[in-house]
């Protein structure tokens, strides 16, 4: 089936340092891919949806400023939190949309962010 | 306000028994609802899908209903296993942006 590869799995940083995440589908490509954020205990929060060769689209609240992404290939989508601040440890999630087979989403491993 | 509710937070059930989980929502109209399978410090894992226009839909152990008049999905685990604990996370479809809006989950335990 398809595979979302999410790299690294657990990134810990220094307030006010930035972190990339990055997002790949190894057997499929992918034109738009979905950032989620999650804190403990709530739900998947879309965050911002990604498109290749594009701007990307965020979501009300979500800071494109801060939350940089950068979609340059249909097999490559990262996510960059700068300037990153304890309220930023989260759990990032990435997906991507399966036009064929089950039509559902098939989503990355996650990157749990924890800034200190 | 828009609204989804999974029907508890955590849900605790025998093995052998069938859990069956609830997803309501308020002031959507989602084109197709699923449910996805989520374990601890991992993304979540597909495993059904149901159109609006379909009213039940089966997948080994697993069967899901999706009442549009009523506005709930029933996701129901037959003859549970204990591998079967984890969180589980029903999402609307809305619209032609193929988003995905999720409820918070419904932690599942299967007691041996």
């Amino acid at each position: 089936g398809a595979v979302v590869s999410q790299h690294p799995s657990r990134v810990i940083c220094k307030s006010g340092t930035s972190v990339k995440i990055e997002c790949r589908s190894l057997d499929f490509q992918a034109t738009t891919m979905f950032w989620y954020r999650q804190f403990p205990k709530q739900s998947l929060m879309l965050m911002a949806t990604s498109n290749e060769g594009s701007k990307a689209t965020y979501e009300q609240g979500v800071e494109k400023d801060k939350f940089l992404i950068n979609h340059a290939s249909l097999t490559l989508s990262t996510l960059t939190v700068t300037s990153a601040h304890p309220e930023d440890s989260s759990f990032y999630i990435c997906s991507v949309l399966l036009l064929r087979g089950h039509f559902g989403y098939t989503f990355g491993s996650g990157t749990r962010l924890t800034v200190v | 306000s828009q609204k989804i509710e999974q029907n508890s937070e955590a849900l605790n059930i025998q093995e052998g028994k069938t859990a069956t989980l609830t997803c309501n929502y308020t002031n959507y109209s989602p084109a197709y609802l699923q449910w996805y399978r989520q374990d601890p410090g991992r993304g979540p894992v597909f495993l059904l899908l149901i159109r609006e226009n379909e009213k039940e839909k089966r997948k080994e152990r697993l069967k899901v209903t999706f009442d549009t008049t009523l506005k709930q999905s029933l996701f129901h685990i037959t003859a549970s296993q204990p591998a079967d604990s984890a969180t589980y996370l029903c999402a609307l479809g809305i619209g032609s942006a193929r988003q995905l809006t999720f409820g918070s989950g419904t932690q599942l335990t299967v007691l041996p």
